[in-house]
């Protein structure tokens, strides 16, 4: 299995740019998280979806962050404008179970986002 | 705020020296779990211990959980470099499926 895909690894852009980050969940998982981590905040849980529908939003900073999943292989996370204080690490996660059923979540390599 | 806490923030030993690493919360919870992250890489999951268990281990790893003090500690025995890396513990977020993590414990393992 080739784990949680995520693209692209590392991203460099200007403020104001639009950035889409990437991800393809393990196969046969029907959860995924969208996290964000930094050093001041630690890791915070973005967004996830659950059979492809957004469960929970409340982590999304701003209206300049949107996540979609069209199918259960793809999502993706974007930031319109992007400002210097979006530079993180994103990771994806996904997991097998449903919102009441925990399991672990398998993460992603993450992308490393700088916003000049 | 749920997130859950964690001590120490950084630890550093010997190799072959045993690590213990605390963490608390503050929900009730099914079951908590253990993370790893080696640097630059994502999390890696190491053990879930259940919500009706006091002791759990694999391999090197000891995780106990004491749900009267809302709290968990994660043993590794006889640690070796290779265990350098940022450990952190994760919980359900009122049953549901939001996973709350800590902040992290960073070990560094001196050879």
């Amino acid at each position: 299995d080739a784990g949680v895909i995520q693209s692209p690894r590392h991203e460099v852009t200007e403020m104001g740019q639009e950035v889409t980050l990437r991800c393809k969940p393990i196969s046969g998982h029907n959860s995924l998280f969208w996290y964000r981590q930094t050093m001041m905040r630690g890791l915070e849980l973005l967004i996830y979806f659950n059979n492809n529908v957004p469960i929970d939003d409340s982590g999304m900073p701003e209206d300049r962050f949107s996540a979609k999943m069209p199918n259960a292989s793809f999502s993706t996370l974007k930031i319109q404008p992007s400002e210097p204080r979006d530079s993180a690490v994103y990771f994806c996660a996904s997991s097998l179970g449903q919102s009441r059923v925990p399991y672990e979540q398998y993460f992603g390599p993450g992308t490393r986002l700088t916003v000049t | 705020s749920q997130q859950g806490e964690e001590d120490p923030q950084a630890l550093s030993i010997q190799e072959g020296e045993n690590a213990t690493m605390n963490c608390s919360y503050k929900t009730s919870i099914n079951n908590l779990q253990w993370y790893r992250q080696n640097s630059g890489r994502g999390l890696v999951h190491l053990i879930l211990i259940r919500s009706n268990e006091r002791e759990k281990h694999s391999g090197r790893l000891r995780v106990t959980l004491d749900t009267s003090k809302k709290s968990s500690s994660l043993l590794i025995t006889a640690s070796r470099a290779a265990d350098t890396a940022s450990y952190f513990c994760a919980h359900f977020y009122n049953q549901g499926g939001k996973l709350i993590f800590g902040q992290g414990t960073e070990l560094s393992v001196k050879p």
